[in-house]
C-alpha cells in the first residue's frame, strides 16, 4: 500500500530556517503530485501548496505563497516543506499527502504528520 | 480563496442519519465535481472517505455517502456508529491546480 513517511517532530526558535521531509513508497512517485497540508493544535486544515515531482512545478495557496517552499528529489522520491525564517504561529502539525495520478483530484494517502514548534 | 463553510458540530443517537454540509463558491464547489471528504480521529491523520463528490474508496463503509447540489456537497453518515465520533473535513479543487478546505465539523455521537 502507498506509504509517506515524514520526517520527525522539530523544536526550533523564531528567525530560524527549517525543511521537513517526505517520502512516498510503493507507488511511482514522479506519477502523482503531493499537497501539504497545515494544521495548528485544535484547528481545522489548510492546503498550503503542491508539487509535481516529476518536473517541480509548484503551487501554493495564496495564504502560503512566499512564506513556505515546497521542493521534491525525485531521485530519492522525497518532498519537502521549507521555512526560511521561522516565526511563532508556524507552530502546527504538517501533512503531506499524496493526489492520485490523475492529478486534479484531491488527495487520497497521507502521511502521520510532523510537528513543528517554534518558541524562543 | 476563502474557506469552504462546514456547521462546526453535527450530533446524533446511535443507527440515525446525519448530514455535514459544505458551502462554497462558483469558483470551488459549484465549478468541479471535485470534492473529497475526510474523517479525522484525534491524534491521527485524515483518512479519505469520498471523492470526486460520490466515490467510496476500496475498504470505506457504504454508510458514508456524498452528493453536490449548486454550491453546496455534502456527506451524509447512515446508522451512525461509536466510531464515527471524529472531525469531518471536505477539500473542494479551485482551479489552477489548487484545492481549499472547509473548516470542519464535529461529530457527536450521543
Amino acid at each position: 500500500e502507498v506509504q509517506l513517511v515524514q520526517s520527525g517532530a522539530e523544536v526550533k526558535k523564531p528567525g530560524e530556517s527549517l525543511r521537513i521531509s517526505c517520502t512516498g513508497s510503493d507507488y511511482t512517485f514522479v506519477n502523482s503530485w503531493i499537497s501539504w497540508v497545515r494544521q495548528v493544535p485544535g484547528k481545522g486544515l489548510e492546503w498550503m501548496g503542491r508539487i509535481d515531482p516529476s518536473d517541480s512545478y509548484t503551487t501554493y495557496s495564496p495564504s502560503f505563497q512566499g512564506h513556505v517552499t515546497i521542493s521534491a528529489d525525485k531521485s530519492i522520491s522525497t518532498a519537502y516543506l521549507h521555512w526560511s525564517s521561522l516565526k511563532a504561529s508556524d507552530t502546527a502539525f504538517y501533512f503531506c499527502a499524496r493526489h492520485p495520478p490523475k492529478a486534479v483530484i484531491g488527495v487520497d494517502f497521507w502521511g502521520r504528520g510532523t510537528l513543528v514548534t517554534v518558541s524562543s | 480563496q476563502s474557506a469552504l463553510t462546514q456547521p462546526a458540530s453535527v450530533s446524533g443517537s446511535p443507527g440515525q442519519s446525519i448530514t455535514i454540509s459544505c458551502t462554497g463558491t462558483s469558483s470551488d464547489v459549484e465549478n468541479y465535481d471535485l470534492v473529497s471528504w475526510f474523517q479525522q480521529h484525534p491524534g491521527k491523520a485524515p483518512k479519505l472517505l469520498i471523492s470526486e463528490v460520490t466515490k467510496r474508496p476500496s475498504g470505506v463503509s457504504s454508510r458514508f455517502s456524498g452528493s453536490k447540489s449548486g454550491d453546496t456537497a455534502s456527506l451524509t453518515i447512515s446508522g451512525l456508529q461509536p466510531e464515527d465520533e471524529a472531525d469531518y473535513y471536505c477539500c473542494s479543487y479551485a482551479g489552477s491546480s489548487t484545492w481549499v478546505f472547509g473548516g470542519g465539523t464535529k461529530v457527536t455521537v450521543l
